[in-house]
């Protein structure tokens, strides 16, 4: 058990649809990043917030948002979903940028 | 840029045999590296971490990596393959260049042969 926990473990949903995955980082870490992890397109970075403020922005598309709130939970918000999105989302948490990251066990987002 | 490199989407061993999988990275300055193995439907999970000390790494379930400057690696080994090992390998990095942002590998796909 990494620390970091995830909601929900798996999630269907039709296009177009909106949905919001949640992650609570490793107790005193202030990195939280989102992974979408793919069969064709592998493990992509999509978003890093440093103690509330976005620090990095990888591969997200602009349907897709999201916030490190106070408590320093994340919410990473999709928008009109597309077949192509389904994948596996992963949160991470590190105690400073740069240092290891732990992951947590993810959200399988499934979109019919 | 950063970049790290994998050498070797696949590689298969046999039990008992040595595993060898292959990272290069590209840094102007030593950074911070790192391995992780993903079992299927897992997250990734921290295996060992280079963060300027000793050169040798141990981490866990016996795998140990070697980071070498000169030739800008630092390749997982393990001297004896299980069949628990079978799983995909990632290898990262950050460095103070890039503000700390991590980067990983492609990832490598590791069967171990009964």
């Amino acid at each position: 058990d990494s620390g970091v926990t995830q909601t929900p473990k798996h999630l269907i949903t039709a296009t177009g649809q909106r949905v919001t995955l949640r992650c609570s980082p490793r107790s005193g870490d202030l990195s939280v990043y989102w992974y979408q992890q793919s069969l064709d397109q592998g493990l992509q970075f999509l978003i890093q917030y440093y103690n509330g403020e976005e620090r990095a922005k990888g591969n997200i598309l602009e349907r897709f948002s999201a916030q490190q709130f106070p408590d320093l939970h994340s919410e990473l918000n999709l928008s009109s979903l597309e077949l192509g999105d389904s994948a596996l989302y992963f949160c991470a948490s590190s105690a400073r940028p740069g240092f290891e990251q732990y992951f947590g066990p993810g959200t399988r987002l499934t979109v019919t | 840029a950063q970049s790290v490199t994998q050498l070797g989407s696949h590689v298969s061993v046999s039990e008992g045999a040595l595993v060898l999988l292959r990272c290069n990275y590209s840094s102007s300055v030593p950074p911070y590296l790192f391995w992780y193995v993903q079992y299927p439907n897992q997250g990734l999970q921290l295996l060992l971490k280079y963060t300027s000390a000793a050169t040798l790494v141990k981490g866990i379930n016996g795998f140990e990596a070697e980071f070498k400057k000169s030739e800008t690696s630092f390749h997982l080994t393990k001297p004896s393959a299980h069949m628990s090992d079978a799983a995909e390998y990632f290898c990262a990095v950050s460095d103070s260049n890039t503000g700390n942002q991590f980067y990983f590998g492609t990832g490598t796909s590791l069967t171990v042969i009964p």
